[in-house]
């Protein structure tokens, strides 16, 4: 079975541009989550959907930062402009609704801000 | 969900058992303890979970206390593979929305 799926692994762009990640859920997984990892720190969670609905964005810095989820699958999470202090590991992870017993992880894309 | 305090760094040798600690003495009845791990430049990955027994699988065995303020992951046979940062939290199982990872414990396990 394939696992959490995020492109592209590694990004680097001048600041104050645009930047797009992308993530592939596990099948049938419905909550799908983004987080945003610091150096030396543990995930912060940035939104949450429930299949294409999201449930919590309170964390999302939302003069930069959005994110979508067409057709309760795929998701792509965008920064505009982005900033210096964006740099950071930014993890995917999904898990069934209801009984669910954990959170699958991507392996995060690595975003350098220069 | 409550908070969870850890150790920063632990050191253990290769094969021998690896015992992790973790305070959650705020946790309410229904939430559980997840422990997961962190291999440098990949996602946190999931080890094992608990309510109140203690629980073994594969990886790993979990003993929380009676009055589940507290916990211990214990890695029976450490393999330097595991070297990783290690991350306890409580949660209610399906609310993984107000998870707080803390920074985690570091272990490194040494040949």
């Amino acid at each position: 079975e394939a696992g959490v799926v995020q492109s592209p692994r590694y990004k680097i762009i001048e600041k104050k541009q645009p930047v797009a990640f992308w993530c592939n859920p596990i099948s049938g997984h419905n909550t799908l989550y983004w987080y945003l990892q610091n150096l030396g720190q543990g995930p912060e969670l940035l939104i949450r959907y429930e299949n294409e609905e999201a449930v919590d964005d309170s964390q999302l810095p939302k003069d930069r930062f959005s994110a979508e989820r067409l057709k309760g699958v795929d998701s792509t999470l965008k920064i505009q402009p982005a900033e210096l202090g964006d740099s950071a590991v930014y993890l995917c992870a999904s898990s069934l609704q209801g009984e669910s017993t954990e959170a699958f992880f991507g392996q995060g894309t690595r975003l350098t801000v220069v | 969900d409550a908070k969870t305090t850890q150790p920063p760094s632990m050191d253990c040798a290769e094969g021998r058992a690896a015992n992790l600690p973790c305070n959650h003495s705020t946790i309410s009845g229904n939430e559980y303890v997840y422990w997961y791990r962190q291999i440098h430049s990949q996602g946190p990955q999931y080890i094992i979970h608990g309510l109140k027994n203690n629980e073994t699988n594969e990886m790993a065995s979990l003993i929380i206390t009676e009055d589940r303020k507290s916990s211990t992951l214990i890695l029976p046979h450490a393999t330097l593979r595991e070297t990783a940062v290690y991350y306890c939290i409580a949660t209610q199982k399906t609310s993984y929305d107000k998870v707080i990872f803390g920074p985690g414990t570091s272990l490194s396990v040494i040949p």
